[in-house]
Parts: structure tokens; C-alpha cells; sequence
């Protein structure tokens, strides 16, 4: 079976500290993107990647990293300087020019 | 700058009534447009997409969308609404293949029974 896989899908983190979210795919997409998703504001672009060892900072990069060592990879991860991390964070894949795959989600909450 | 409208946060109606969603965009060039489905704690799912080659554009789950270019608006619609169709709707846009996609801020439907 195709498609993206996010893990862990509950993420619960102490403050000041980092933690890393996991996406892989196996469509064979080459670009891959992070959005963050708040209730009431729709999904807001992190990074997105549209080939590997290269990425591009979306709307709301601050406080978060990413790479792209592999096609089917893009781990996102949130540092201690992201202010307000609790959110629903979500990976997507697409063929450049396509419509995006999401995977499931990953919900972080910090204690 | 490019924007996705979508008017009313949150729609009601009755199970088999006429479900209508409406999604408006801002562009200087007919853009690509799709929408999306969200269940809750999951990921979303693509409804349906234009790419110009027809206006009105039927996805899956009995939903529809039209391309009214005139009126920069591309509303989904489905004849008869479903307990199932309860869920988040994203309307999302992009200008070209290379532009970032700009989702809406989302439309949460209600099916009464």
C-alpha cells in the first residue's frame, strides 16, 4: 500500500525541550511539505522540500528545522524557540503540480 | 497576494437536504483549486480539483464543484447530505505548479439527522 506515514501520532513534550516528528513516504513524490494546523486557521505552511538536500521555509519557520537526506523522508523537528508548539502538525507529499497527499497527523501537546 | 475565502466557519443542515459550501479566491490568472475533507484527528483528504480543463468538476462521495471565473468562486455542493459527510472542509488554491497551495480556513459541516 501507498502513502505518507506520521509518527508518533500523540507527542507530548516538556518545555525548553526539542523533539523530532517523523514522515515517510512511498509514493515515489518529490516534494514534501509541513503544515501546522490551529483550530479556526486552517493549515499553515512550515517547509516544504521540493527535491532532496534542498527545502524552503513556508510561512511559519520560526522556531522549527527540517531535512531532506532521503526522497522519502522529512523529518520536521520543533526546537525549544518555537513559542506555542501545542498544535496538530501535518506532512503532505505530491508530485510537483499535483494535487498533496496528507498523512495521518501528529498531535503535539506541551506540558 | 493570492487568498482562499471560504464563507461561514460552520454549516448545518438536515440528512438528504442540499449541502452547499462556498469557497472564494482572490488571483489575477485562473488558478489551480481543490477541496479537501477533514475527519476529525486525521489528515485530509482530496474531495475533487480543477485544472481548467472543465468548470464543473465532480469528485468523490457525491460531491461537485463549479468554476465560476466571473464570480472568483468555486462553492462545492452535494444534492443530498449524509451523516457521513460530517467533517472539516478545506478550500485551497494554488496559482501555478510551483506555488505554495493556500488553504482556507475551513468550513465544519453538520448533518442533523
Amino acid at each position: 500500500d501507498g502513502g505518507i506515514t506520521q509518527s508518533p501520532k500523540y507527542l507530548f513534550r516538556k518545555e525548553g525541550q526539542n523533539v523530532t516528528l517523523s514522515c515517510e513516504q512511498n509514493l515515489n513524490h518529490d516534494a514534501m511539505y509541513w503544515y501546522r494546523q490551529d483550530p479556526g486557521q486552517g493549515l499553515r505552511l512550515i517547509y516544504y522540500s521540493h527535491i532532496v538536500n534542498d527545502f524552503q521555509k513556508g510561512d511559519i519557520a520560526e522556531g522549527y528545522s527540517v531535512s531532506r537526506e532521503k526522497k522519502e523522508s522529512f523529518p520536521l523537528t520543533v526546537t525549544s524557540a518555537q513559542k506555542n508548539p501545542t498544535a496538530f502538525y501535518l506532512c503532505a507529499s505530491s508530485i510537483v503540480s499535483n494535487e498533496q497527499f496528507f498523512g495521518p497527523g501528529t498531535r503535539l501537546t506541551v506540558l | 497576494a493570492q487568498s482562499v475565502t471560504q464563507l461561514g466557519s460552520h454549516v448545518s443542515v438536515s440528512e438528504g437536504a442540499l449541502v452547499l459550501l462556498r469557497c472564494n479566491y482572490s488571483s489575477s490568472v485562473p488558478p489551480y483549486l481543490f477541496w479537501y475533507v477533514q475527519y476529525p484527528n486525521q489528515g485530509l483528504q482530496l474531495l475533487l480539483k480543477y485544472t481548467s480543463a472543465a468548470t464543473l468538476v465532480k469528485g468523490i462521495n457525491g460531491f461537485e464543484a463549479e468554476f465560476k471565473k466571473s464570480e472568483t468562486s468555486f462553492h462545492l455542493t452535494k444534492p443530498s447530505a449524509h451523516m457521513s459527510d460530517a467533517a472539516e472542509y478545506f478550500c485551497a488554491g494554488q496559482k501555478t505548479s510551483y506555488d505554495k497551495v493556500i488553504f482556507g480556513p475551513g468550513t465544519s459541516l453538520s448533518v442533523i439527522p
